[in-house]
């Protein structure tokens, strides 16, 4: 089976501050990974994504993000918050071995940027 | 804006009720799906069309039904719903009509459904 995890449902930190939003998961081959983030009354936009290749993906608006397989995990990440980057962030994982439209997202974790 | 419209953005509709959620995607995709978005909760999928065939259906209730008249036009039609389907529908879509696992989706605003 497969699943991702967010084991925060909400993340406070200063503006300036790095961030950190949390996701682990589990298949049973490759993980395809992804970041998306949901602002108010919008819907989900992709954020990165992990295929193959370096570990360490950046992705849209200074957010990047470290594929670890060895603790399954792929932490969302900024080095400065800003107040702009308060919304919901979900992680989601595709399992190559079981077919292309199945994409499982988390919880979401909502982070809130405190000036 | 994604290119992918959802209209109503609100609807408030009573368990005898029959109502349609409308989704349109200005992008030339291929693959368009339905999610069902619930607080504290994962999103859920709930079907997927693939060039205007329908390739998924993740054991979604029988008041739910899709349709997908083009590539570019995706209705979710409600029929006797239950106060628990209160939640996010969201519409999606991507390029490849095969749902490629490397490929980002698209989403609409949603539509914000209350069943009283």
């Amino acid at each position: 089976a497969q699943s991702v995890a967010q084991p925060e449902d909400q993340v406070n930190v200063a503006e300036g501050n790095p961030l950190t939003v949390k996701c682990t998961y589990s298949v049973s081959g490759n993980p395809y990974l992804f970041w998306y983030v949901q602002y108010p009354n919008r819907g989900l936009q992709f954020l990165l994504k992990y295929i193959t290749g370096d570990n360490l993906v950046k992705g849209s608006y200074g957010f990047e993000a470290e594929f670890n397989k060895s603790q399954t995990s792929f932490h969302l990440k900024k080095p400065s918050a800003l107040v702009s980057d308060s919304a919901l962030y979900f992680c989601a994982v595709r399992d190559i071995k079981t077919g292309a439209n199945n994409l499982f997202f988390g919880t979401g974790t909502r982070l809130t940027v405190i000036p | 804006e994604t290119g992918v419209t959802q209209t109503p953005r609100h609807l408030v509709m009573g368990m005898t009720n029959k109502k349609s959620l409308k989704c349109e995607q200005h992008l030339g995709h291929n693959a368009m799906y339905w999610y069902k978005q619930s607080a504290k909760k994962p999103l859920e999928l709930m079907f997927v069309y693939s060039l205007e065939e329908r390739v998924e259906n993740n054991s979604v209730p029988s008041r739910f039904s899709p349709e997908c008249p083009n590539s570019s036009h995706l209705f979710l039609h409600l029929h006797t719903l239950q106060p628990e389907d209160s939640a996010l529908y969201l519409c999606a879509s991507s390029q490849d009509p095969r749902g490629a696992t490397n490929e980002k989706l698209f989403f609409g605003s949603g539509t914000q459904l209350s069943v009283l």
